[in-house]
């Protein structure tokens, strides 16, 4: 079945210090989506990628789609405590009809 | 609020025993997903519903059911519990079937004893 990877696992930042997660499919995907889950929350959803090397930003977080479109990126510019939690990936494939979330990256921002 | 509203938020119980988790999705969404996220761990997907009918299955347990019903809230039936089955327990909506964003409730924690 669909994979959908993310490294790292964890990542501890002091709070100005820029963070990137990664994002990779084993197959191609038609669409991603990316996820913010406070600590005790739910997942809330932040953006929707869908054409090749598309580039969106919101604030201080630009998402990135490959031009292969197999692989995404999340990157935050000047990390804030309010950044603090897991974000998660979800890839939808080219003949499925729902998301796959890949593992998560945790973020720990150090005041 | 989301309003996804998932009841009920915390469930304690036995081995052995079924409960019923229910989900009721946002005004206007046709689609409901259940995700099972575990101590630490990711979201595993387990069924879809789209208007009422079964849309996608994942990692769904023989001993886990749902159904959707004609008012699009939707049940998670969990039965013969085992330890193993404590994990918090996510409902999602969507407006379509594919594509669109999904809107989470705010769990059902369930903890097997």
């Amino acid at each position: 079945g669909q994979q959908v990877m993310q490294i790292p696992q964890y990542q501890h930042v002091q709070e100005g210090e820029d963070f990137t997660t990664y994002c990779n499919s084993s197959t191609t995907l038609s669409n991603i989506q990316w996820y913010k889950q406070r600590p005790g929350g739910h997942p809330v959803f932040l953006i929707q990628l869908v054409k090749s090397g598309e580039v969106k930003k919101q604030k201080r977080l630009t998402f990135q789609f490959g031009e292969a479109k197999k692989n995404s990126s999340l990157h935050i510019t000047a990390t804030q405590t309010t950044d603090v939690g897991t974000y998660f990936c979800a890839g939808l494939g080219d003949t499925g009809n729902q998301f796959y979330f890949g593992t998560g990256t945790s973020l720990t921002v150090i005041p | 609020d989301s309003g996804v509203t998932q009841t009920p938020k915390h469930l304690i119980t036995a081995t052995g025993q079924r409960v019923t988790l229910r989900c009721s999705p946002r005004s206007g969404d046709l689609s409901v997903y259940w995700y099972q996220q575990s101590l630490d761990q990711g979201l595993q997907f387990l069924i879809q519903y789209y208007n009422g009918e079964e849309r996608a299955k994942g990692n769904i347990l023989e001993r886990f059911s749902a159904q959707q019903f004609p008012d699009l809230h939707s049940e998670l039936n969990l039965s013969s519990l085992e330890l193993g089955d404590s994990a918090l327990y996510f409902c999602a909506s969507s407006r379509g079937q594919v594509g669109y964003g999904y809107t989470f409730g705010s769990g059902t924690r369930l903890t097997v004893v």
